[in-house]
């Protein structure tokens, strides 16, 4: 496809639970983001990977979450043992080359902890 | 700390006329500013963009000012369309990291 398709697009789970959030960036694209929108929140920024270099992990809420980038190209975000705090829409993006470059965004995985 | 603000949550514009979107940031390192609009349900899209050299940006029905001393920055969109009605996100980057703000609604009125 040709945009960034992010899977599951919605995931219920039960506290305690660990979740996995799939993203396949745009192909070609070297930037890969992870934020989450919490509801009436702005766009929280949690993990940004560029190419072969060490990601950017500045904005994880806890040890709880972590995030891979496979092969430069499909990234996984894991949160383990989920909160209802965890509740969120998660987003990824993904863009060419740097920052300055606008991000294409998927459509986000809408997490639920019950 | 918020280091890029939207302090108007929601704003209403009657179609046809100018609708102006402000934020504000905190950090001067930030070197581009980007503003994202978002429907529901769906991820946000870019809009437009300028770099913190320039101080105006023009695509069409959409204008971004960019005041660096006072680290403000304004979308204004005229004339204003029923499709305009959408959630829109200011956002900053500095290296390789862009902050969003909170975001405000805007609701273009027949």
């Amino acid at each position: 496809g040709a945009g960034v398709s992010q899977s599951p697009s919605n995931k219920v789970t039960e506290k305690g639970k660990d979740v996995e959030l799939r993203c396949d960036p745009i192909s070609g694209h070297t930037a890969l983001y992870w934020y989450r929108q919490s509801l009436g929140q702005g766009l929280e920024f949690l993990i940004y990977f560029q190419g072969n270099s060490a990601p950017d992990k500045s904005g994880l809420p806890s040890d709880r979450f972590s995030a891979e980038r496979t092969g430069g190209s499909v990234s996984t975000l894991t949160i383990q043992r989920t909160q209802q705090e965890d509740s969120a829409v998660y987003l990824c993006a993904s863009s060419l080359v740097r920052v300055g470059e606008k991000l294409f965004f998927g459509s986000g995985t809408q997490l639920s902890v019950l | 700390d918020q280091q890029v603000k939207q302090n108007s949550p929601s704003l209403s514009v009657q179609e046809g006329r100018i609708s102006i979107l402000n934020c504000d940031y905190t950090n001067s390192m930030f070197d581009y500013f980007l503003w994202y609009k978002k429907y529901p349900a769906e991820g946000p899209t870019f809009l437009i963009s300028i770099s913190s050299i320039k101080d105006k940006n023009e695509d069409g029905r959409f204008t971004v000012f960019l005041n660096k001393s006072a680290k403000h920055l304004s979308l204004h969109i005229v004339p204003s369309q029923p499709g305009d009605s959408a959630v829109y996100f200011c956002a900053a980057s500095e290296d390789d990291k862009i902050i969003f703000g909170k975001g405000t609604r805007l609701h273009i009125l027949p």
